[in-house]
């Protein structure tokens, strides 16, 4: 796979308390992403970035902020988490070393399951 | 705004079967059409990439074809077997690189 890995695997916490969740690549692709996975909606972008510090809204932004600093680290925070951001986070990367195409797949973590009491 | 349909939802078949799975997109401005393999607890394992300038590609089993101007694709799985049973999401890239997903047909193959 494309060595993406995603910490914590599973967090319990309640609500108004920050969270940060972590995506780190070692395949020095230049895109990756955030998606959020729950029933009846499917996967759903967060965020995304382009390079390191350059990011932009997805789908469901809102209650969610992200960082880039490092070509293989990308961070998810929810500054004041809620019940309604329960949910199985995805990260994936793409793009090819940094290169913009489309003839390659994007590659997924295993996923962080967040629950908010 | 693309929306993408995945039907059936659920599908159930005996193993040996060939089987075919649908996908449906509203918006043909697409750059790619990627077929994804899901097992519970689990990440998306990519199965097949289909530029938007290409008809289909082809990995072992797994056949799947695209037709940009009807909106559609079909994942053909050939010869079924319980290994197979996972949920196939179907998603298509759209501009800045970004997916749009299917929810996803959960297929059971039953020995």
């Amino acid at each position: 796979d494309a060595g993406i890995t995603q910490s914590p695997r599973h967090k319990v916490t309640e609500t108004g308390t920050p969270v940060t969740l972590r995506c780190h690549q070692t395949e020095n692709h230049r895109y990756m992403y955030w998606y959020r996975q729950d029933p009846g909606h499917g996967l759903r972008l967060i965020h995304y970035s382009y390079g390191v510090k350059d990011t932009d809204k997805g789908e469901v932004s809102d209650g969610y902020s992200v960082s880039r600093s490092k070509t293989e680290d990308f961070l998810l925070t929810l500054e004041s988490a809620t019940s309604s951001q329960t949910s199985v986070y995805f990260c994936a990367t793409g793009g090819g070393p940094l290169t913009q195409t489309s003839n390659q797949p994007q590659h997924f973590g295993d996923g962080t399951r967040l629950s908010i009491l | 705004k693309q929306e993408v349909t995945q039907i059936p939802a659920a599908l159930s078949v005996p193993e040996g079967e060939n089987l075919v799975l649908n996908c449906s997109f509203t918006d043909s401005a697409i750059y790619n059409l990627q077929w994804f393999r899901q097992d519970p607890g689990k990440g998306l394992t990519s199965l097949l990439l289909i530029q938007s300038s290409q008809r289909e590609q082809t990995s072992g089993r797994l056949n799947a074809s695209l037709d940009k101007s009807s909106g559609r694709s079909t994942l053909y799985i050939a010869a079924s077997q319980p290994g197979d049973s996972a949920t196939y999401l179907c998603a298509v890239l759209v501009g800045a690189q970004k997916l749009v997903f299917g929810q996803g047909t959960r297929l059971t193959i039953n020995p």
